[in-house]
Formats: C-alpha cells, structure tokens, sequence
C-alpha cells in the first residue's frame, strides 16, 4: 500500500515562503488512477483542502490560496512539493500530503503522518 | 461552491451506545463522491467510507453510511473505545471540500 511522509522546515518567518515535500513509496506518483494533495489542518480547527497535482504536472488550487501556492512534481524521486508564498500566523497548520483516488471515488484513501508548520518570527 | 454542514458538533456517548452522525450538503451532491474520514488526536485522517455506503479496506462493519442528495449519514452501531474521535464528510465536486466535522466524545 501507499505511504507518504512530508518534510520541510517545521517554523518559517512570516512573509517568507513555506516549502514542504512529499515522499510517496508503494507505489509510483506516475500512476494514472491519482492525483496527489495537500490539506492543512490548523490547530484546533477542521481540515482545508490546498491543491491537487497530476504526475503530468497539472494542477489544480483552493481558489482561496491560488494566488499564494505553487505545487511540483518530480516523477524521477517520487515526490510532490508544496510552496505557499508570504505566509502569515495564519498559515499556520499541520499540513497533510495524500493521494487522492481520482479514478475512483475521489477520496483521499492515503495519507502522511502530517508535519506541524508554525509562521512565527 | 458547495458547502458541507456536519451536525452535530459534539456527540457525547457511552461505549456500547450507537452513533449517528449527519453531513448536509448546500445543494445535491453525487453519492460517489462523498467520503467520510476518521480522525484520532495527534493522527492524521483515516478513509472510513467512500461512495457514501461503501467501506475502505479495514474498516470495521459497525461503520456504515448511506444517504443521498443533501444528506448523508454515517452510522457507528456500537462504539468501541477507539471510535471516539472526530469524523469529517467530504465532497469532491469540482474540488474538494471539508466539513466542519464531528466530535463523538465520551460521555
């Protein structure tokens, strides 16, 4: 089965830019049948859904950070990558990789063990 | 946008009892699409039901949803210690959206 980690700096200063990477393993991120997501959680509060990506590179945004996120994949390592740009107290979260089953149900059916992201100077 | 509204906002229970948790969504959505999630303190997420009704793989039979249209529901016929945790629906329209989520604690 699937399994996917995050990693990337666990405090990052307001105004500059959050970057986090997703390791997936059980399987290749260039599989057809998946898209592959971001969604944070801040402390406390519900689940918001970021962004899709396709190994093929097309992506798709929460129009509500659009303007501030840029997502990548690396198909030769296995990887996703987040970017989230002037980042705010606001941003910060526990932020989840996961595999979305697009060609099924569109469920997120594996998730990573989620990385906490704090925005503070 | 859809929006998905879970009530109610904190379900308090005794082991043993059964749970009935509610998803409305702000206008009819596909059942194919609609999910619900698991999710334990200090862990992430967890699929329980997709398809609205259908189990993910390990998932014990006390769980089940149904509904269609605007209201879903998902179903714990006999909590178990661990079931107490907080449940999200979720709808993939032209993108996904979260509930607020449901706490069941223990009463």
């Amino acid at each position: 089965q699937l399994q996917l980690q995050e990693s990337g700096p666990g405090l990052v200063k307001p105004s500059e830019t959050l970057s986090l990477t997703c390791t997936v393993s059980g399987g290749s991120i260039s599989n057809s049948n998946y898209y592959w997501g971001w969604i944070r959680q801040p402390p406390g509060k519900g689940l918001e859904w970021i962004g899709n990506i396709y190994y093929s590179g097309d992506t798709y945004y929460n129009p509500s950070l659009k303007s501030r996120v840029t997502m990548s994949v690396d198909t030769s390592t296995n990887q996703f990558s987040l970017k989230l740009r002037s980042v705010t107290a606001a941003d910060t979260a526990v932020y989840y990789c996961a595999s979305l089953h697009y060609a099924g149900n569109r469920d997120f059916n594996y998730w990573g063990q989620g990385t906490l992201v704090t925005v503070s100077s | 946008e859809i929006v998905l509204t879970q009530s109610p906002g904190t379900l308090s229970l005794s082991p043993g009892e059964r749970a009935t948790l509610s998803c409305r969504a702000s206008q009819s959505v596909s059942s194919t699409y609609l999910t619900w999630y698991q999710q334990r303190p200090g862990q992430a997420p967890r699929l329980l039901i997709y398809g609205a009704s259908s189990r993910a793989t390990g998932i014990p039979d006390r769980f089940s949803g149904s509904g269609s249209g605007t209201d879903f529901t998902l179903t714990i016929s006999r909590l178990e210690p661990e079931d107490f945790a907080v449940y999200y629906c979720q709808h993939y329209g032209s993108s996904p959206t979260f509930g607020g989520g449901t706490k069941v604690e223990i009463k």
